[in-house]
């Protein structure tokens, strides 16, 4: 599976959107890109997921680029609830995740 | 309530000691993983299933056996527990119609003393 890249932590004012990168550079053609996020030691939790087309779905919003080498995770009004650890993740079918450290997301009052 | 259970949540052992740590799911899922997590390394996959009596290895399988007899249940053994197996454990089960979409339970915090 192709290896990801995010930031290691990010701060968002609650309220606004907080918007998550994801770098992909050797993502292969059929591979999708999953978002999966875990608030503290919980088991992490699915979001969403796309192959080339943006998709929206009622967590999030996921801006996928055209040469798809990375992608954008949007929470468009990020709450205390959403702090957690971000993670982003390509693979073909949905099986064999490989989660790499994330990104914690920290909503701020 | 659509679910993946998994027991116990907390267990604290000793080296050598053969456990069991039970994981299942009722919404009649073919696949189900499991995973470890350390701090620093994320979540890596130690065994899956495709389906009843099919398991697989994942990235860490070394010291840990599972068996799939059973669509439901997913029961991962560590035979000799050793302390560089002290983690916290993740069961996932998905459809094969929607294996993008993993549900994870709760967790088992294991210490191995």
């Amino acid at each position: 599976d192709a290896k990801t890249t995010q930031p290691p932590s990010m701060d968002c004012a609650e309220g606004r959107a907080a918007n998550l990168p994801c770098n992909h550079s050797t993502i292969s053609g059929n591979e999708y890109v999953y978002w999966y996020r875990q608030i503290h030691s919980q088991g992490p939790q699915y979001i969403i997921h796309g192959l080339k087309n943006n998709e929206t779905n009622e967590m999030a919003s996921l801006i996928i680029t055209e040469d798809r080498k990375s992608s954008t995770l949007i929470l468009p009004h990020a709450t205390l609830r959403d702090t957690a650890v971000y993670y982003c993740i390509v693979s073909i079918y949905g099986q064999n995740f490989v989660f790499g450290p994330g990104t914690r997301l920290s909503v701020l009052p | 309530e659509a679910q993946v259970t998994q027991n116990p949540r907390y267990l604290i052992t000793v080296t050598g000691k053969k456990l069991t740590v039970t994981c299942s799911q009722n919404m009649n899922h073919e696949y189900m993983s499991w995973y470890r997590q350390d701090p620093g390394l994320g979540l890596r996959q130690i065994y899956y299933s495709m389906n009843v009596e099919v398991t697989d290895k994942g990235d860490v399988p070394e010291g840990y056996k599972v068996s799939r007899k059973e669509k439901r249940n997913f029961p991962l053994i560590l035979e000799s527990p050793s302390p560089n197996q002290t983690s916290l454990y993740f069961c996932a089960s998905s459809s094969l119609y929607s294996p993008d979409t993993q549900y994870f339970g709760p967790g088992t915090r294991l210490t191995v003393l």
